[in-house]
């Protein structure tokens, strides 16, 4: 039982730069977010999905865009990488109001 | 913007003594949560404490949770240093069908042996 897996753990963009990250649950969740995590910032919403093939707005959309086209993964896309978007990435995923389980991050790096 | 914001920022103790750690939020809710994340992991979940429950145990864990005055406290007995981590309070916007949880910024917890 994996959990809550992302891919990749680190990845270094220049500026204007495309890529998309991957989170894949194998718990059978209806609900997936993805969460950023800045120095003195905690953990802010980004974009969150209730369903295969349903995605909303979380906090701080700009520059992001999500799919999820299976119920198990949740992608994650940067169309063109800002170094405002340096930080570390979180997924987690949920059924319904109960706990998270979160994967263990994407450091990602924009240059 | 934060829901939750947990006081102190940082709290350092010696191994053996009691971490208290208090959480407060502005918006009425349906449960209140608590996560610690360990340097460089995913957050873990703790606690779960529902809006008409106003205390929880778990091990060595103790949550209260006041709704009158929007607050929550996460108290950590008998502190090892395996508990360094930060702590962090997460709540669900209100409204039926709304999960989506919002974290305070968390407490740093540093307990030196």
């Amino acid at each position: 039982n994996a959990g809550v897996t992302q891919t990749p753990k680190f990845r270094v963009l220049k500026t204007g730069q495309s890529m998309t990250l991957l989170c894949a649950q194998d718990m059978n969740h209806e609900y997936m977010y993805w969460y950023r995590q800045d120095p003195g910032m905690g953990l802010r919403l980004i974009h969150y999905s209730v369903g295969e093939g349903t995605t909303a707005k979380g906090e701080v959309p700009d520059g992001y865009n999500v799919s999820r086209l299976k119920k198990q993964n949740f992608l994650l896309g940067l169309e063109s990488a800002a170094p405002s978007q340096t930080s570390v990435y979180f997924c987690a995923s949920s059924y319904a109001d109960l706990p998270l389980h979160f994967g263990n991050g994407t450091r990602l790096t924009v240059t | 913007s934060q829901q939750g914001e947990e006081d102190p920022q940082a709290l350092s103790i010696q191994e053996g003594e009691n971490a208290t750690m208090n959480c407060s939020y502005k918006t009425s809710i349906n449960n209140l949560q608590w996560y610690r994340q360990n340097s460089g992991r995913g957050l873990v979940h703790l606690i779960l404490i529902r809006s008409n429950e106003r205390e929880k145990h778990s091990g060595r864990l103790r949550v209260t949770l006041d709704t009158s005055k929007k607050s929550s406290s996460l108290l950590i007995t008998a502190s090892r240093a395996a508990d360094t981590a930060s702590y962090f309070c997460a709540t669900p916007p209100g409204g039926a069908g709304s999960y989506q949880l919002t974290f305070g910024k968390g407490t740093k917890l540093s307990v030196i042996p």
